[in-house]
């Protein structure tokens, strides 16, 4: 693995399912986010954590929820998906030091039918 | 409330000189980021400004004012490549970013 990685790459599902969102860094970063992008909007923060056992909510977090059981993983779930949760979906991480930049993943495009 | 501003879309010529602004009002700052997005991928990460001034890498520069609450992203000698968004973050008394929505940057040959 090098650098960030999302699974799946893209999905599509129908409404009322229940889907999670993968997220694995190998860079050691303690710090670890989920964001949505959509057409004319800004990047959105889901949710976040700060370090391996702690989470926190960000802007729009209703509907998901994220664990962190380790500094690698940060899964992100729907727990029953809905049309408005159609999205790009970026995980990112970044170092604890005040100028780390964040490091992105490639994405998961999810429809939601 | 927090808010990022930045014109939706610019056009520049290839070779040519552009500066994309972003003017910003958050609760607290704690440094301001530029990132660059080709369509279809993930941002990446170009500059980061905390203090005023200009900060210069190469064929791009970004300056502050956090008096003004303003950004600029100046690129020079414009090459097709650089056709992407440019999003302009600042990271607020939270330490965590808001993002604008980002400019589109079309080159033309």
């Amino acid at each position: 693995i090098a650098g960030i990685t999302q699974a799946p790459t893209s999905q599509i599902l129908a409404a009322g399912r229940r889907m999670t969102l993968r997220c694995t860094q190998d860079m050691r970063h303690n710090a670890m986010y989920w964001y949505r992008q959509d057409l004319g909007l800004g990047l959105r923060l889901i949710h976040y954590s700060n370090t391996a056992g702690t989470t926190g909510k960000g802007e729009v977090p209703d509907g998901y929820s994220v664990s962190r059981a380790n500094t690698d993983d940060f899964p992100l779930t729907l727990a029953s998906a809905v049309p408005s949760q159609t999205s790009v979906y970026f995980c990112a991480s970044s170092g604890a030091g005040g100028g780390d930049e964040q490091f992105f993943g490639p994405g998961t495009r999810l429809t939601v039918l | 409330g927090q808010n990022i501003d930045q014109p939706t879309e610019m056009t520049a010529t290839e070779g040519a000189i552009v500066q994309i602004n972003c003017t910003y009002q958050t609760s607290g700052f704690n440094g301001l980021f530029w990132y660059q997005q080709h369509a279809g991928e993930a941002p990446t990460f170009l500059s980061y400004n905390v203090l005023d001034g200009l900060e210069e890498k190469g064929r791009f520069s970004s300056f502050l004012s956090r008096s003004k609450g303003y950004s600029y992203l100046l690129l020079k000698e414009l090459q097709m490549k650089d056709s992407a968004s440019y999003l302009c973050a600042v990271r607020d008394s939270n330490y965590q970013l808001i993002w604008g929505a980002g400019t589109k940057l079309i080159i033309k040959p």
